[in-house]
Parts: C-alpha cells; structure tokens; sequence
C-alpha cells in the first residue's frame, strides 16, 4: 500500500456537470500531482502542486482546476464535463517538488464516466 | 515537443520466456523511472535510472539507462504470471512533470 487514498472510486457525471475529485497524500507529502489516464494510455500530466501552490501544468484547459490543503489532502475540480473527460484519474504524492527527486506514489484512482 | 515511445505495445510470453520492453526519447534525458500497473490497477513505481549506461538489477527484473541518455530497457527473465500488467516509462519534462510512455502491455501465458 502507498498510504495514498482517492475518493470516490467510481462515478458517473452527464456531459455539463461538474465533478470534484479527492486525494490524501501520505503525511508529510508535500506534493501532489494529478494524472489523467484514458483506457489503454499512459498517465497524462494535468498539474502539480507543491505546498499549496500550483507549480507545474500539462496541456489541459482550465476547466481543469486544483486544490491542495495543509492537511496532505488536495481536490482535483474539473467543470462543464466532455465526454472525453471519461478516464481514471490519479492522483501521486512525493516528498519534493523536482523531478527527479522523489518517488511518486499513486493513488488508487478514481474512475469517471462522463454519459 | 519530446515524445517518449515504447516498443511493443503488447507482448504475450509463455511462462519461464524472457520479456523485453523499450523505451525512446527524442531528447537526452536527465533521468527515467520505471512503473508497473496490474490490470485494473495504478501504476507502482518501481526504479529510476539517473547515469548514463547505469544499469540496475531488482530479482529478475533489469533496468538499463543508454549511454546517450536517451533510451532505457527493462528485461524480466523466467517470466511469471505475477508479472502481468503494463510496464510505463516516465521521463521528466521541464521541472515538474513527467511524461509516461505509451506502455508495454506484458500478458504470460501459463
């Protein structure tokens, strides 16, 4: 176990909806990354937050928006849902901010359809 | 922009066979992991190689760095069905993002 937990595990949304996302990184976690993974494709970078602060952001629109708390826990909001927006959602919790600092430790994911 | 590709896409193996997955970078890279996801699972890290031509042993399980920093390998040998799932690179982009391979879907037949 990677002592990273998601919540929900699954859900359902209607193109339009909103949907937000949760995930508690391991204590003492200061950074969190979110990853979007469509069916047979590798993780997709959406953004990474380092002691509360977005630092880092991959090709998704705004529509895309995070949240990291003091409490280890962060929020993944993604608004006016698409039909594409159906994946498993990961999240990972490292140490450092760097890449190649730390080991990423995922999440069990959260997986969304979008009807 | 830099595009990380694996080599192959699927591979069946009979148990006992060795497997290979293959992994390209149109950019030198200043380091690479390794993942596995089981089916229906996430990805688990499993190594990250920093110098060129390192090469690094876990059981059966072998990662090589290339010297050029721009390709990496992992080999099982005697393959097992535990070792089912899909087998991701990751290489940095920039500071804070990595960015996965297409994978290796490993599937051994027993």
């Amino acid at each position: 176990e990677t002592g990273v937990t998601q919540s929900p595990t699954h859900l359902i949304k209607t193109r339009g909806q909103q949907v937000t996302l949760r995930c508690s990184s391991q204590s003492g976690h200061n950074t969190v990354s979110w990853y979007q993974q469509a069916l047979g494709q590798g993780p997709q970078f959406i953004f990474q937050y380092y002691r509360e602060e977005e630092n880092g952001r991959g090709n998704f629109p705004p529509r895309f928006s995070g949240l990291q708390f003091p409490n280890y826990s962060s929020e993944l909001n993604v608004n006016a849902l698409e039909l594409d927006d159906s994946a498993l959602y990961l999240c990972a919790s490292s140490l450092g901010a760097l890449v190649g600092q730390e080991t990423q430790y995922f999440g069990p994911g959260t997986r969304l359809l979008v009807l | 922009g830099q595009q990380v590709m694996q080599i192959p896409q699927y591979q069946h193996v009979q148990e006992g066979e060795d497997f290979t997955t293959y992994c390209n970078s149109s950019t030198t890279l200043s380091n690479i992991q390794w993942y596995k996801q089981r089916p229906g699972g996430h990805p688990v890290f499993l190594i990250q190689l920093v110098k060129s031509g390192e090469v690094k042993k876990q059981k059966r399980l072998t990662f090589q760095f290339g010297e050029a920093k721009k390709n990496s390998s992992l080999h099982i040998t005697a393959t097992q069905t535990t070792d089912v799932g899909t087998y991701f690179c990751a290489a940095p982009r920039g500071t804070y993002k990595y960015i996965f391979g297409t994978g290796t879907r490993l599937k051994v037949l027993a």
